[in-house]
């Protein structure tokens, strides 16, 4: 069965760069979450999309931003990195708003 | 604003045992709880699905109760193999601004089974 794909798998960058991660979620889900996980933490929840709209915003930074597209799959644009933006980064999808979520691998994001 | 517990933080068992993971929220009002499965930089594998109408639910050697009510739930893992080391975290979807659509995570039990 089709799971969700995050990519990159890995990504390495430098303070002040830019920073793209893309989620495309299991077809036919239309909810989209992102969290990050940070080293020995349990995830924190940044942002969700239903329907290409966003839905509810957590703990994302101002210099952080996403989007869910037509095609339902979703980015997540970080701007100007800080060290302290090193961590994991999920994607989940669900279908609708209430139903079981699914997680991607993630993407390790290091910044040096 | 939801808050999820989960104890042990940490637990040694040799193989065979049956043991109980725990978990508390301490807002009622909640769609539905899940239990994933995080092995070491690894993605979350979901195990179990509970809605908030529902007391228990069961796959393979896992069940979980949700006593909604009280805040708790319980993860059950009979007969514990050295596979089932990973850490195992619970997450409730709230009722937040009239929409269910975000997963607060609990600090995770971190599981060791040994041989």
């Amino acid at each position: 069965a089709a799971g969700v794909i995050q990519s990159p798998r890995h990504l390495i960058k430098e303070k002040r760069e830019t920073a793209t991660l893309k989620c495309y979620p299991i077809p036919r889900h239309d909810t989209v979450y992102w969290y990050q996980q940070g080293p020995g933490q349990d995830p924190q929840f940044l942002i969700s999309f239903y329907e290409k709209m966003q839905s509810d915003k957590g703990s994302i930074p101002d210099r952080f931003s996403a989007q869910q597209f037509s095609d339902y799959h979703s980015e997540l644009n970080m701007s100007s990195l800080e060290l302290g933006d090193s961590a994991l980064y999920f994607c989940a999808s669900s279908f609708n708003l209430n139903t079981e979520a699914f997680f991607g691998q993630g993407t390790r994001l290091t910044v040096v | 604003k939801q808050e999820v517990t989960q104890i042990p933080a940490a637990l040694s068992v040799p193989e065979g045992e049956n043991l109980v993971l725990n978990c508390s929220f301490t807002d009622s009002a909640i769609y539905n709880l899940q239990w994933f499965r995080q092995d070491p930089g690894k993605g979350l594998t979901s195990l179990l699905l509970i809605q908030s109408s529902q007391r228990e639910q069961t796959s393979g050697r896992l069940n979980a109760s949700l006593d909604k009510s009280s805040g708790r739930s319980t993860l059950y893992i009979a007969a514990s193999q050295p596979g089932d080391s990973a850490t195992y975290l619970c997450a409730v979807r709230s009722l937040y601004n009239n929409a269910g659509n975000m997963l607060t995570f609990g600090g995770g039990t971190r599981l060791m089974v040994k041989p």
